[in-house]
């Protein structure tokens, strides 16, 4: 286990729906990321958190809207999304934003938009 | 376009045998390599970064090397496994870069014929 927790594994929804994504980590780390991965295409960042601060907005649409209430714990709010946002979404951490380093994946939410 | 890539989709080698695969990036400002791991079901899973004052790091069964000449990264697997079976793929990022200057390449499918 890498000591970041995601939640849920696999979630189906409609456009209309609403669902959060639920991310924890274990490791102590002060950064925490979101990034999407579609099939065949890099990673793609979406939001990054320093010290529970956004520093990180890559042009991310407003139907996805992240929260990170302190350092362990972020997550990824869901409203009005396109069946285009089906994705892995993943989440990271490392010790700081700011260094050059590894960052440790959860094992990501399969999300799928019906 | 990307940055960071790879020559092949897929790769496939007998269980005993070297794995190499490569990776190639354009940004000569670059000093910072990652090769993550990523298993059907899982997040990405570091594997061994190495920074641009070296040329080759080991680590256990796994050696990265570094051609700045060229702008080339390899990754080889040394004693190929059934448990090396996933997509690999390569990251760089800029010296004092942070997250945001992160880029991943799309990926190789390690496949391991018995």
């Amino acid at each position: 286990e890498t000591g970041v927790t995601q939640t849920p594994r696999h979630l189906v929804m409609g456009m209309t729906n609403k669902k959060s994504l639920k991310c924890e980590q274990h490791l102590g780390h002060n950064a925490m990321y979101w990034y999407k991965q579609s099939a065949k295409k890099p990673l793609e960042l979406m939001f990054v958190y320093n010290f529970k601060e956004q520093t990180e907005n890559n042009s991310v649409p407003s139907r996805f809207s992240p929260e990170c209430p302190n350092s362990s714990h972020l997550f990824l709010h869901l409203h009005t999304l396109q069946p285009e946002d089906s994705a892995l979404y993943l989440c990271a951490s490392s010790q700081d934003e700011a260094m050059n380093e590894k960052l440790f994946f959860g094992s990501g939410t399969q999300l799928s938009v019906l | 376009g990307e940055s960071v890539g790879l020559h092949l989709p897929t790769l496939s080698v007998q269980e005993g045998d070297n794995s190499i695969i490569n990776c190639a990036y354009s940004n000569s400002a670059s000093d910072y390599f990652i090769w993550y791991k990523q298993e059907s079901g899982k997040g990405p899973q570091f594997i061994i970064d190495i920074r641009s004052n070296m040329d080759k790091r080991q680590g256990q069964r796994v050696t990265v090397l570094l051609n700045k000449t060229v702008k080339h990264l390899s990754l080889q697997i040394a004693a190929t496994q059934p448990g090396d079976s996933a997509v690999y793929f390569c990251a760089e990022n800029k010296s004092g870069g942070g997250a945001d200057g992160l880029t991943f390449g799309k990926g190789t499918h390690l496949i391991i014929q018995p």
